[in-house]
């Protein structure tokens, strides 16, 4: 167990529809990122989070965007789906050191009918 | 453009033999590379590697860096069925990105 929860576990919607899945760091962490993980694709790097502010961004969509409040949760918002957008999300976290490793939540299953 | 190659992409060995995972880079701004090992859900991990040719070893498993020729390995001895899992590596670069390799599937029969 990482100590970085993710909520929902799964997650099934319909095309269109928009959806918001949650990270909680580890106590102490306050870098959060966000990765998309789908069967044909390796760890694909959404965004990172650092103490409230947005540091880094990766291959995310525009339909995708993500925060992270004042107690250091994240949320990542996916709006107007699509059926390749089905894939298991990872968020992981860190101090915030420049050498830090990343540790990872149990993920979000989205399915996307 | 940064990149992580892995190779190979899959692998099946029996209980007991030694496997070799590769992992190469491309990046314009080097900070560490990472290995994690990814069973059914998240990725966990394994070793942080920051400095060239100095070995981090954990049980059966060890891993070095190559800065100058911009790779690195990961040996697994002895190997087990428990060992069987997606091994990542992943390098830190620019400014706190992290990219991932695809991963090396490793299957270990009994």
């Amino acid at each position: 167990d990482s100590g970085v929860t993710q909520t929902p576990k799964h997650l099934i919607t319909a095309t269109g529809q928009r959806v918001t899945l949650r990270c909680s760091p580890r106590s102490g962490d306050l870098s959060v990122y966000w990765y998309q993980q789908s069967l044909d694709q390796g760890l694909q790097f959404l965004i990172q989070y650092y103490n409230g502010e947005e540091r880094a961004k990766g291959n995310i969509l525009e339909r995708f965007s993500a925060q992270q409040f004042p107690d250091l949760h994240s949320e990542l918002n996916l709006s107007s789906l699509e059926l390749g957008d089905s894939a298991l999300y990872f968020c992981a976290t860190t101090s915030g050191g420049q050498y830090d490793t990343q540790y990872f939540g149990p993920g979000t299953r989205l399915t996307v009918l | 453009e940064d990149k992580v190659v892995q190779s190979p992409l899959s692998l099946v060995v029996h209980e007991g033999d030694t496997v070799t995972l590769n992992c190469s880079y491309e990046v314009t701004n080097f900070r560490s590379l990472l290995w994690y090992k990814q069973e059914k859900k998240a990725p966990t991990f394994l070793f942080m590697l920051t400095s060239s040719g100095i070995e981090k070893k954990s049980g059966r498993l060890s891993s070095i860096l190559d800065k100058k020729e911009l790779f690195s390995i990961l040996n697994i001895t002895a190997t087990q069925t428990g060992d069987s899992a997606v091994y990542l590596c992943a390098q830190i670069s620019g400014t706190y990105k992290y990219i991932f390799g695809t991963g090396t599937r490793l299957k270990v029969l009994a």
